[in-house]
């Protein structure tokens, strides 16, 4: 059901930045905002990044999201051990009338 | 404080009829969209449906349609998801959103319901 392709997997050591891509088509993300969520283990998602790069209160200034065309990104800078969980992304599909999840992406903090 | 609590744990057998529900506070109810999302074991969210508490009005994906019926209850803020049938198939963890005006994306979400069908 997925219509937004994320790498299954992202590592780092402590401190390093690590970045996860988003790929989607003219009918989603290139038309519309991104939005991404972080699943820490055992508990629901929460949101992270809305409208392409704007941060909840809340959220540290480690994470950074971006745009371009029909793919975006989400960084995050400086890693640390909390930060390991998985990682989607989001956005409106006009063709489907409807909002469509990525596939997801492990972040391991190594 | 925005919040969705959800309704506790349930074991069903396949066949069987269930309600779970998800009862929002801290905001209007019939102001914004709720949706559910599926996380079955081990894998990614996936969007059911979507129902605007305000007139009732529901949208299913095309995946969920006639598999599940998503209804709510304005007058007590809460939202339901329900089977008529579970099959093995629906074990999974089911989670309820508050959706933003524009685009209809969660915002905020429920702690979770895990459903178990098993013989």
């Amino acid at each position: 059901q997925s219509v937004l392709t994320q790498p299954p997997s992202a590592s780092g050591t402590p401190g390093q930045r690590v970045t996860i891509s988003c790929s989607g088509s003219s009918s989603n993300i290139g038309s519309n905002y991104v939005y991404w969520y972080q699943q820490l283990p055992g508990t629901a998602p929460k949101l992270l990044i809305y409208r392409n790069n704007q941060r909840p209160s809340g959220v540290p200034d480690r994470f950074s999201g971006s745009k371009s065309g029909t793919s975006a990104s989400l960084a995050i800078s400086g890693l640390r051990s909390e930060d390991e969980a998985d990682y989607y992304c989001a956005a409106w599909d006009d063709s489907l009338s409807g909002p469509v999840f990525g596939t997801g992406t492990k972040v391991t903090v190594l | 404080e925005v919040q969705l609590v959800q309704s506790g744990a349930e074991v069903k057998k396949p066949g069987e009829s269930l309600k779970i529900s998800c009862k929002g506070s801290g905001y209007s109810f019939t102001s914004y969209w709720i949706g559910w999302v599926r996380q079955m074991p081990g894998k990614g969210l996936e969007w059911m449906g979507i129902i605007y508490p305000g007139d009732s009005d529901t949208r299913y994906s095309p995946s969920f349609q006639g598999q599940v019926t998503i209804s709510a209850d304005k007058s007590i803020s809460t939202a339901y998801l329900q089977w008529s049938s579970l099959k093995a198939s629906d074990t999974a963890m089911y989670y309820c959103v508050r959706l933003l005006p524009s685009p209809r994306l969660p915002d905020y979400w429920g702690q979770g319901t895990l459903v178990t069908v098993s013989s």
